[in-house]
């Protein structure tokens, strides 16, 4: 039961132009969401995050768009870099007694000079 | 600098010899857990920690041990590991905020690539 899912495994984008990262969820209690980026040999590092009482939330190139009617978020990243290219995870949360972290299964972006 | 370090960074062993991946963190956070990556799983948790001497199992606690007599420290056991704990493991902690909460944001550690044989 995946209920945090990232369907686009990889995706290609050229240098300059946006990157649309996506992700659904099934669980409409959870409490925030976040992106982390990874780079190979390395750990998930955090990016930016959203509660869910929110829509939008902006950290530099970074954007994070929240709907909870349709239980979808997506990570823009105008413009892209090629230090961009990574692994991104979506992960969702709620308080409570585990204070879990559930993540996505990663897209692959591949940031073409 | 603060970091969560994690040992060894790669590890080949063989079925049912046991064996301990140590996890450190110098942020006094109270909040620890442990992941494994998979290909098309993604991450998932296997064991996490509120505090001292307070653990509990993830979503894949199978095979997997964890004690948490300090703080700083939060270790993962295979008692008899097998192929299929194969995986990429992560250790990651949480700052607690005021009043209790425990904060939204991981921090990870670089990996721990297992392999057994």
């Amino acid at each position: 039961d995946q209920q945090v899912k990232q369907n686009s495994p990889s995706l290609s984008v050229q240098e300059g132009r946006i990157s649309i990262l996506n992700c659904d969820y099934t669980n409409s209690m959870f409490d925030y969401f976040l992106w982390y980026k990874k780079y190979p040999a390395e750990g998930p590092t955090f990016l930016i995050s959203i509660s869910s009482i929110k829509d939008k939330n902006e950290d530099g190139r970074f954007t994070v768009f929240l709907n909870k009617s349709a239980k979808h978020l997506s990570l823009h990243i105008v413009p892209s870099q090629p230090g961009d290219s990574a692994v991104y995870f979506c992960a969702a949360g709620y308080g409570g007694a585990t204070n879990k972290l559930i993540f996505g299964t990663g897209t692959l972006l591949a940031v073409q000079p | 600098e603060a970091q969560v370090t994690q040992n060894p960074r790669y590890l080949i062993t063989v079925t049912g010899k046991k064996l301990t991946v140590t996890c450190s963190q110098n942020m006094n956070h109270e909040y620890m857990s442990w992941y494994r990556q998979d290909p098309g799983l993604g991450l998932r948790q296997i064991y996490y920690s509120m505090n001292v001497e307070v653990t509990d199992k993830g979503d894949v606690p199978e095979g997997y041990k964890v004690s948490r007599k300090e703080k700083r420290n939060f270790p993962l056991i295979l008692e008899s590991p097998s192929p299929n704990q194969t995986s990429l493991y992560f250790c990651a902690s949480r700052p607690t905020l005021q009043g209790g909460r425990v904060g939204t944001e991981a921090f990870f550690g670089q990996g721990t690539r297992l392999t057994v044989v």
